[in-house]
């Protein structure tokens, strides 16, 4: 399964509200996660069940979508928010996961 | 809360074979868990390479999977990664994962720099 990402780089202001975008090539049902990578940093967890915060992370981020369509929007950013962001579908069986190639959020 | 360490050479010669090894912690590799390899590059972003069960049971990237094999050692709560006849496209950071029975990568290694290079 191919996972697309939109846009590549998203630039934004600090304050702003920004929605990421994930398309899988074949339905996942909600089989689809969100991953937020600093730099120097292995991905962190945000999102899994296309809109399951994971624990300890924040209101501000929320996940939608469902089959080959999916969305993360982040409210109101802050400093520790620009990063590059990951989708990640794992509906196969047996697993044969796949990533989307990225977006990266940076300060405009 | 799980903690995953990658641990092997950062520096393997063209042909060879990549070993690296994941040591779990605070949690029992005998679990309804899948165990696994991602590796990242700037170019191809993050690539899983495959997952094991502790059983045995494997799952390969099938663009893989002819050069890699996959163990655990459950007495040692780890599991291992072995990639033969690297090429300089294999240079990547190495992540070990554990993944949920049909769910989510709920856990990252802090990640293995792995250079091929003679």
């Amino acid at each position: 399964i191919l996972m697309t990402q939109s846009p590549a780089t998203l630039s934004a202001s600090p304050g702003e509200s920004v929605t990421l975008s994930c398309r899988a090539s074949q339905g996942v049902n909600n089989n689809l996660a969100w991953y937020q990578q600093r730099p120097g940093q292995a991905p962190r967890l945000l999102i899994y069940g296309a809109s399951t915060r994971a624990t300890g992370i924040s209101a501000r981020f929320s996940g939608s979508g469902s089959g080959t369509e999916f969305t993360l929007t982040i409210s109101s950013l802050q400093s520790e928010d620009f990063a590059v962001y990951y989708c990640h579908q794992y509906a196969d069986w047996p697993p044969e996961d796949t990533f989307g190639q990225g977006t990266k959020v940076d300060i405009k | 809360q799980v903690q995953l360490q990658e641990s092997g050479p950062g520096l393997v010669k063209p042909s060879d074979t990549l070993s690296l090894t994941c040591i779990v912690s605070r949690h029992s590799i005998r679990g309804s868990d899948w165990w696994g390899w991602i590796r990242q590059t700037p170019e191809k972003g993050l690539d899983w390479i495959g997952f094991i069960y502790y059983s045995g049971t494997t799952s390969y990237n099938p663009s893989l999977g002819h050069r890699v094999t996959m163990s655990v050692d459950t007495a040692k709560n780890q599991f291992s990664l072995s990639m033969r006849s690297v090429t300089a496209a294999d240079t990547a950071t190495y992540y070990c994962v554990r993944r949920l029975w049909a769910d989510r990568i709920n856990n990252w290694g802090q990640g293995a720099l792995v250079i091929v290079s003679s």
